[in-house]
């Protein structure tokens, strides 16, 4: 139990286009998702928080206006990327619990490039 | 500010030579200590949460123990499979939680 999907798995665009990540929880319904972002040989870095029905909560320093969340139902939440840049290559990972006091779950993530 | 830190960086060992990755962590109202397990190119796979200082916890060759202050995670004659890296979270929440960066686990056959 427990499973979040998460696609697509790897992604390459272009400079100046926009990305949609979808993170889908399989078995449960999650009320709050997490976006994580993770650079090479350093830890897992929250991003924001998304909400389900209300704007999601974005940590210090990361632009709102770049990373769009929204949680459109229980079991799905979206991270675009809007505006593609180098800079913004990275991998993506979402996460879920099924209830407040469970740990979380992970998705696979997705490995964004920027050319 | 809550903070975790992992050590060493990156473990080599040769199959079935066991160890302990320690993570440190300063977070107050700490209530749940996280490992999980990183493959290359994947999301963090959940192994245990440890509530409270003196809790172990274990998984076929992985225990995971907790103080105060660290947690201990015990490889006991690992096999080449266990090559990974290991995570540890904590938090003030069960969702909310800060991540260490990581021990590079190479298990050699």
């Amino acid at each position: 139990g427990a499973v979040v999907s998460q696609h697509p798995s790897r992604v390459i665009c272009k400079s100046g286009t926009s990305v949609k990540i979808e993170c889908r929880s399989l078995d449960f319904q999650a009320t709050t998702m997490f976006w994580y972002r993770q650079f090479p040989k350093k830890s897992l870095m929250l991003m924001a928080t998304s909400n389900e029905g209300s704007k999601a909560t974005y940590e210090q320093g990361v632009e709102k206006d770049k990373f769009l969340i929204n949680h459109a139902s229980l079991t799905l939440s979206t991270l675009t990327v809007t505006s593609a840049h180098p800079e913004d290559s990275s991998f993506y990972i979402c996460s879920a619990s099924p209830q407040g006091g469970s740990p979380l779950h992970f998705g696979n993530g997705t490995r964004l490039t920027v050319t | 500010e809550d903070q975790v830190t992992q050590s060493p960086e990156a473990l080599r060992l040769q199959e079935g030579e066991s160890s302990s990755l320690n993570c440190s962590y300063t977070v107050s109202g700490l209530r749940g200590l996280f490992w999980y397990r990183q493959d290359p190119g994947k999301g963090p796979e959940f192994l245990f949460t440890l509530y409270s200082a003196g809790e172990e916890k274990e998984k076929e060759r992985l225990k995971a123990t907790l103080t105060k202050k660290e947690s201990f995670l015990h490889i006991t004659a690992p096999k080449p499979e266990d090559s990974a890296t290991y995570l540890c979270a904590g938090g003030q929440g069960y969702q909310k939680v800060t991540f260490g960066t990581g021990t590079k686990l190479q298990v050699i056959p």
